[in-house]
């Protein structure tokens, strides 16, 4: 267990519609990320917050949007779903910027 | 774009034997190297954050190296169990604007036969 939660652990739902997933970080870290890992792809990096201002942008599309809260929880936000937005979707989080970044359990997202 | 590669894809080995795979990543611009263990079902565990070129950690069975001159780490496992079997991840960070994000590579999958 990392120390790092996301809820839900499943979610389907089907095109056009907007989810969002939470992620609470290991209690002291300041810093939270989120990755897509889709079927053929690699772990890919989307977004960095780092206590509370977003910190680095990886290849999120328009559709998404996150942000992290004064409690440092995490929200990433999906809209206008598309069939190819089907993925697990992880958060991780570290202590500061650059040092070992810990995961959550992912969420799983079906979009029929 | 940046490309970090591991090798081999997939290995198989018989309990005992001892393994070791590559990640090579961009020499430029470089700040650590993460490995990472990823079992089915679960979430990807850290292992090692390496960040000196000639830096070597070991945690239990298994050890890693580094080379940043020439882009390239090692993970050894020694003495191979089947609860080792996992995919093994190597992730890159640059310095910069980019410090906090993890460039992954696809990983090696391990499979230990008893």
């Amino acid at each position: 267990d990392s120390g790092v939660t996301q809820t839900p652990k499943h979610l389907i739902t089907a095109t056009g519609q907007r989810v969002t997933l939470r992620c609470s970080p290991r209690s002291g870290d300041l810093s939270v990320y989120w990755y897509q890992q889709s079927l053929d792809q690699g772990l890919q990096f989307l977004i960095q917050y780092y206590n509370g201002e977003e910190r680095a942008k990886g290849n999120i599309l328009e559709r998404f949007s996150a942000q992290q809260f004064p409690d440092l929880h995490s929200e990433l936000n999906l809209s206008s779903l598309e069939l190819g937005d089907s993925a697990l979707y992880f958060c991780a989080s570290s202590v500061a910027t650059g040092s070992a970044q810990f995961f959550g359990p992912g969420t799983r997202l079906t979009v029929l | 774009i940046l490309n970090v590669e591991q090798s081999p894809q997939s290995l198989h080995v018989q309990e005992g034997d001892s393994t070791n795979f590559t990640c090579s990543f961009p020499s430029s611009n470089f700040y650590a190297l993460h490995w990472y263990r990823w079992e089915t079902a679960k979430s990807p565990e850290a292992l090692f954050v390496m960040t000196l070129n000639g830096d070597e950690k070991k945690k239990g069975r298994i050890s890693a190296t580094l080379n940043t001159k020439e882009g390239y780490s090692y993970l050894y496992i020694k003495g191979s169990q089947p609860e080792d079997s996992a995919t093994y991840l190597c992730a890159f960070t640059g310095r910069g604007s980019t410090l906090g994000r993890l460039y992954f590579g696809r990983g090696t999958q391990l499979t230990v036969w008893p």
